[in-house]
């Protein structure tokens, strides 16, 4: 089975600043990906990136990019340049790659951005 | 379609009737996936489907809680004798599976059930 922990209830950050999202992930598995998704105050559910853990790089979009582990089974999310939209809840998720892909999601961060 | 498409996006019901939630999916994406998500909390996994075939009921939390995909188009998730506990939101995702699958899944805007 898979579990995702996210031990942030409630980050914040001043507009322009970078703030870094804490994930920690438990499998069994060998192959998986990793999914960071934001939740806005519309409720609806964003990818912002991917990673899948046979990849050593680190992936990046934008002004978005994760520090993965795979030794400590941590998946990090920094988001650089913060910005007012950026204000959301964030789920960390994974699934395995072969067989059944269900995402298990964590409980979640809300972050707010401070004008 | 070009989204996850999901009705009635509200519900309102009282307790001990039953309630059916669809979800109408991208077009070409054979798998699909109900959540449910209480306010503050992750989306939790009830079941999901390849095709018509329910590949995973593992989720739901009793036998009042049912889903079905005939066609392997629309879903329906169905809650027989609601109850208070059941007030969540609701969500649907879909997916490509083989080539072209990326393990991402795009989920519907949700419906939001509230049992009186």
């Amino acid at each position: 089975a898979q579990t995702v922990t996210q031990s942030q209830p409630e980050m914040s950050v001043q507009e322009a600043e970078t703030v870094t999202l804490s994930c920690t992930y438990d499998t069994s598995e060998s192959d998986y990906y990793l999914f960071w998704y934001k939740q806005p105050p519309s409720r609806q559910m964003i990818l912002v990136i991917r990673q899948e853990a046979y990849k050593q790089q680190n992936a990046t979009e934008n002004r978005f990019s994760v520090n993965f582990q795979k030794a400590a089974k941590s998946f990090s999310l920094k988001i650089s340049d913060s910005q007012l939209g950026d204000a959301a809840m964030y789920f960390c998720a994974t699934s395995i790659i072969q067989g059944a892909q269900k995402l298990v999601f964590g409980q979640g961060t809300r972050l707010t951005i401070n004008p | 379609g070009a989204g996850v498409s999901q009705s009635p996006r509200y519900k309102v019901t009282k307790r001990g009737q039953d309630v059916a939630l669809r979800c109408d999916p991208i077009s070409g994406h054979v798998s699909l996936y109900w959540y449910r998500q209480a306010l503050g909390q992750g989306p939790e996994f009830l079941t999901y489907f390849n095709y018509e075939a329910q590949q995973d009921k593992s989720g739901l939390p009793n036998d009042r809680f049912s889903a079905e995909r005939p066609e392997g188009s629309i879903s329906t998730l169905t809650i027989q004798r609601t109850e208070q506990r059941d007030s969540a939101m609701y969500r649907c995702a879909t997916a490509r599976i083989g080539q072209g699958f990326t393990g991402e899944l795009f989920f519907g805007e949700g419906s939001r059930l509230t049992v009186l």
